[in-house]
């Protein structure tokens, strides 16, 4: 079945490291997307791209990083610049303008510094 | 730039009993509006969306949303809910010119009680 697979499910990060949190899709979607989830403020966008080696910095990019190798790889790396990282990260893809239909989602990376 | 409000964070309905879940919008052109579920610990799943043509949409799991242009909302609704149903719900907007990137509300938590 097709979808998109994120790794790992839980992630623990001490002060001062840099971790990475994967994505991979099977749906041959152009775009992919990273958003951040926390309690009360809804979905917060990260990173997008919407081909192959390129990407765009969304609302709160400061203290994150991506790239885009490949189609279906979109991995997003928590850097040590990022001063409270604990959070619910999501990754999406969609079709290459991802209006006519949304979203697919992972099941998201819950990272939390320790 | 554009927004979406959902002006409830909690609803709280009896199983069998008709629910509907607030979503307005705020965006320059035509909207596209989705709806999407979360279930504890996961992604989000799309339920539903609006693009063009008859304002009522039907999506999943029997749900259904009014597109109101002039009131900029696009309520989700469903005549009997199930407990099953409990979950957070997100709306979420983008238009052609904004290159597929959706605009989440902070989401509605969705009780149904038996």
């Amino acid at each position: 079945d097709g979808g998109i697979t994120q790794s790992p499910k839980y992630l623990f990060r001490k002060e001062g490291q840099n971790v990475t949190l994967s994505c991979e899709q099977n749906l041959n979607h152009d775009a992919m997307y990273w958003y951040r989830q926390d309690p009360g403020q809804g979905l917060r966008l990260i990173y997008y791209s919407q081909i192959v080696n390129d990407f765009q910095k969304g609302d709160i990019a400061e203290g994150y990083s991506v790239s885009r190798e490949k189609k279906e790889s979109f991995p997003l790396t928590v850097t040590s610049a990022q001063k409270n990282p604990t959070a619910f990260y999501l990754c999406a893809s969609s079709e290459p303008q991802g209006i006519d239909y949304g979203y697919t989602f992972g099941s998201g990376t819950r990272l939390t510094v320790v | 730039a554009q927004s979406v409000a959902q002006p409830e964070d909690q609803v709280n309905v009896a199983e069998g009993n008709p629910l509907t879940v607030k979503c307005t919008y705020s965006v320059s052109g035509n909207p596209y509006l989705f709806w999407y579920v979360q279930y504890p610990n996961r992604g989000l799943q799309f339920l539903l969306k609006y693009i063009t043509g008859d304002n009522l949409v039907k999506g999943s799991y029997g749900f259904e949303a009014e597109f109101n242009k002039s009131q900029t909302s696009f309520h989700l609704k469903k005549p009997s809910a199930l407990v099953s149903d409990s979950a957070l719900y997100f709306c979420a907007a983008t238009t052609a010119t904004n290159a597929g990137k959706s605009t989440f509300g902070d989401g509605t938590t969705l009780t149904v009680k038996p």
